[in-house]
């Protein structure tokens, strides 16, 4: 969902459950899509990548799904560990432009009950 | 693999007063970096476009004179926070990437707190 104020989502789940997290991107011409973890009082950590030629993408334990006709983009982690505890964005590229600068989506905090 | 590092982690300053923030590309050059800044439960927001060699590029509503970037190397950029305010006090973070070498991939540094009193 969207944040509103300063409130991030939160999506609490139970661990060992499936856990997805939702982000729409803003600019349809967006062809890079990437999803970060951010721990507290760190950087954003790399998870996964996507291209927009493709609209499904599996790493270990997670998946991400690209719908561009929505704009729309999902985070799947199987088997919620608690070390998956954190804040996750989503950020979008524009590769034409021939930059690597992003556009970050708002966050979701993800809480995992032992 | 390729890493990027800031420094210092944590700075606390008095009001009124500068601190820089380096970003070093520790094995790999990057003709660009990106300085972008969080504030507490929000996401990060780009503030300028860091480049070798010229000027900086800024994004809408961040005051160039207020933060100076330097990238006077290909593995080196410096935001440097002039006349600090409290409202500065902030998460900053910035990015690199070596490029097509890398398939593009993009790495942060692990951000610096800065607190301004």
């Amino acid at each position: 969902g969207e944040s509103v104020g300063l409130h991030l989502p939160t999506l609490s789940v139970q661990e060992g459950d499936n856990s997805i997290i939702n982000c729409a991107y803003s600019n349809s011409a967006s062809d890079y899509f990437i999803w970060y973890k951010q721990e507290s009082g760190k950087g954003p950590q790399f998870i996964i990548d996507i291209r927009s030629n493709m609209d499904k993408r599996q790493g270990q334990r997670v998946t991400v799904l690209l719908n561009k006709t929505v704009k729309h983009l999902s985070l799947q982690i199987a088997a919620t560990q608690p070390g998956d505890s954190a804040v996750y964005f989503c950020a979008e590229n524009y590769s034409g432009a021939g930059s690597y600068q992003l556009t970050f989506g708002k966050g979701t905090k993800l809480s995992v009950i032992p | 693999g390729a890493v990027v590092s800031q420094h210092p982690s944590r700075v606390i300053c008095k009001s009124g007063t500068s601190v820089k923030i380096e970003c070093r590309s520790l094995d790999f050059q990057a003709t660009t970096m990106f300085w972008y800044r969080q504030f507490p439960k929000q996401s990060l927001m780009l503030m300028a476009t860091s480049n070798e060699g010229s000027k900086a590029t800024y994004e809408q509503g961040v005051e160039k004179d207020k933060f100076l970037i330097n990238h006077a190397s290909l593995t080196l950029s410096t935001l440097t926070v002039t006349s600090a305010h409290p409202e500065d006090s902030s998460f900053y973070i910035c990015s690199a990437s070596p490029g097509a070498f890398s398939g593009n991939t993009i790495y942060f540094g692990e951000g610096s707190w800065l607190t301004v009193v």
